[in-house]
């Protein structure tokens, strides 16, 4: 059963204009969140995370915000740029055991010029 | 940085043989995980390990074995391939599993089984 997903399996967004992916989770006992970033060929990269104490996080022009009562978070980009096109991966881990990443499903991001 | 490599970008293989996918990283890192990616199911963890010689099953280990017998390097083997692991494997490091350090991962290996 996906603990982690990411119902849109894609989102095309204008350059310049905000991009917003979406995640939802079932664990509540997930208390860490992380974005990654995938272009074809390469493995994933870390782009953001978000610890549950906190209900947003900012680095440059990534944003995420975690809603822990929807068990919910987002990932802002602004402005987005056509470097951003990519497919992007939600993961969750909790404090207890491996602490090992549970990844959703993954959204593919087009950022049209 | 931290750098995670995979012995081969593309690989094809026939029904029924053995195949060896092997990952190095250089940062002596405690942990180490093989992942493998499909459409429209993300990233699935077949097996991780700790530490040397220590393995755990992940989600979806059958299939699959493992061996880490140096600290650098952590091999994923396909006792007997067939058509339903055709796939991206993707290796992964952690420094440990006592951090929330994120993973890194290598560039992947896609593996096609004829």
């Amino acid at each position: 059963d996906q603990q982690v997903k990411q119902n849109s399996p894609s989102l095309s967004v204008q350059e310049g204009r905000i991009s917003i992916l979406n995640c939802d989770y079932t664990n509540s006992m997930f208390d860490y969140f992380l974005w990654y970033k995938k272009y074809p060929a390469e493995g994933p990269t870390f782009l953001i995370s978000i610890s549950s104490i906190k209900d947003k996080n900012e680095d440059g022009r990534f944003t995420v915000f975690l809603n822990k009562s929807a068990k919910h978070l987002s990932l802002h980009i602004v402005p987005s740029q056509p470097g951003d096109s990519a497919v992007y991966f939600c993961a969750a881990s909790a404090a207890h055991g491996a602490n090992n990443l549970f990844f959703g499903t993954g959204t593919r991001l087009t950022v049209i010029p | 940085d931290v750098k995670v490599t995979q012995s081969s970008r593309y690989l094809v293989k026939r029904t029924g043989e053995k195949v060896f996918l092997e990952c190095v990283q250089d940062m002596d890192h405690e942990n180490m995980f093989w992942y493998r990616q499909d459409p429209g199911l993300g990233l699935r963890l077949i097996y991780f390990s700790y530490d040397v010689k220590m393995k755990e099953k992940g989600d979806i280990p059958e299939g699959y074995s493992v061996s880490r017998e140096k600290k650098e390097r952590f091999s994923l083997i396909l006792e007997s391939a067939s058509t339903n692991q055709t796939s991206m494997y993707l290796c992964a490091s952690r420094l440990s599993s006592w951090t929330r350090d994120t993973q890194y991962f290598g560039p992947g290996t896609r593996l096609t089984v004829l």
